[in-house]
């Protein structure tokens, strides 16, 4: 089956620590994005990656970290930086005529 | 002011009854409107797309955008239980890939269908 996996689904994390959240996608799609969801509000859009080895800051960057070494991995660190992890974290993907966006299953993070 | 603006509910209605959920946006420029389902704990799908104003059906769901009110729409005619999520109504300049995956959601809207 084609699609986008995230690991793991839930995710606790110590202060002061960093932690790494999983997304992988078989679809070939070229583009991979982070979004974090808070209760009441949107998504909101931490990274992107358009092509391999190449990522671009989105509204919320501060206090993450992203890689894209291969195509279908698309990695996101929280690093202790981020003062407020606690979230719903979201990977998506789009290919190069897609008009819009496929979504993982999510990452509960939360911060113990 | 936040770019798009969405009732975030909860909504509750009773099984078969039409539902009518809502945003409204603030840049004139957006020209690609989506609506998208999420199921609790899960990741959003794609429900409807749509390009500039217009109407668009699928089966019992029908997305409209008014360009001019700058608000868009989404019906789900003769409501089921299984219709309970949050609807997110999102928006873009460009197609998805050609500006970095800049879609702006909505907060969205909590839908319950009572049997």
């Amino acid at each position: 089956d084609g699609g986008i996996t995230q690991s793991p689904k839930y995710l606790f994390r110590k202060e002061g620590q960093n932690v790494t959240l999983s997304c992988e996608q078989n679809l070939n799609h070229d583009a991979m994005y982070w979004y974090r969801q808070d209760p009441g509000q949107g998504l909101r859009l931490i990274y992107y990656s358009q092509i391999v080895n190449d990522f671009q800051k989105g509204d919320i960057a501060e206090g993450y970290s992203v890689s894209r070494e291969k195509k279908e991995s698309f990695p996101l660190t929280v690093t202790s930086a981020q003062k407020n992890p606690t979230a719903f974290y979201l990977c998506a993907s789009s290919g190069q005529w897609n008009t819009e966006a496929f979504f993982g299953q999510g990452t509960r993070l939360t911060v113990v | 002011q936040k770019e798009v603006e969405q009732d975030p509910g909860p909504l509750s209605v009773p099984e078969g009854a039409i539902v009518s959920l809502n945003c409204t946006y603030s840049n004139s420029a957006f020209q690609y409107f989506m609506w998208y389902r999420q199921y609790s704990r899960k990741g959003p799908e794609l429900l409807m797309y749509t390009y500039s104003s217009g109407n668009k059906e699928d089966g019992r769901f029908t997305a409209q955008v008014d360009k001019s009110s700058k608000y868009i729409s989404l019906f789900i005619r003769d409501s089921q239980p299984s219709d309970s999520a949050t609807y997110l109504c999102a928006m873009s300049l460009y197609p998805i890939y050609n500006q970095g995956g800049k879609l702006i959601f909505g907060q969205g809207t909590e839908l319950s269908v009572k049997p």
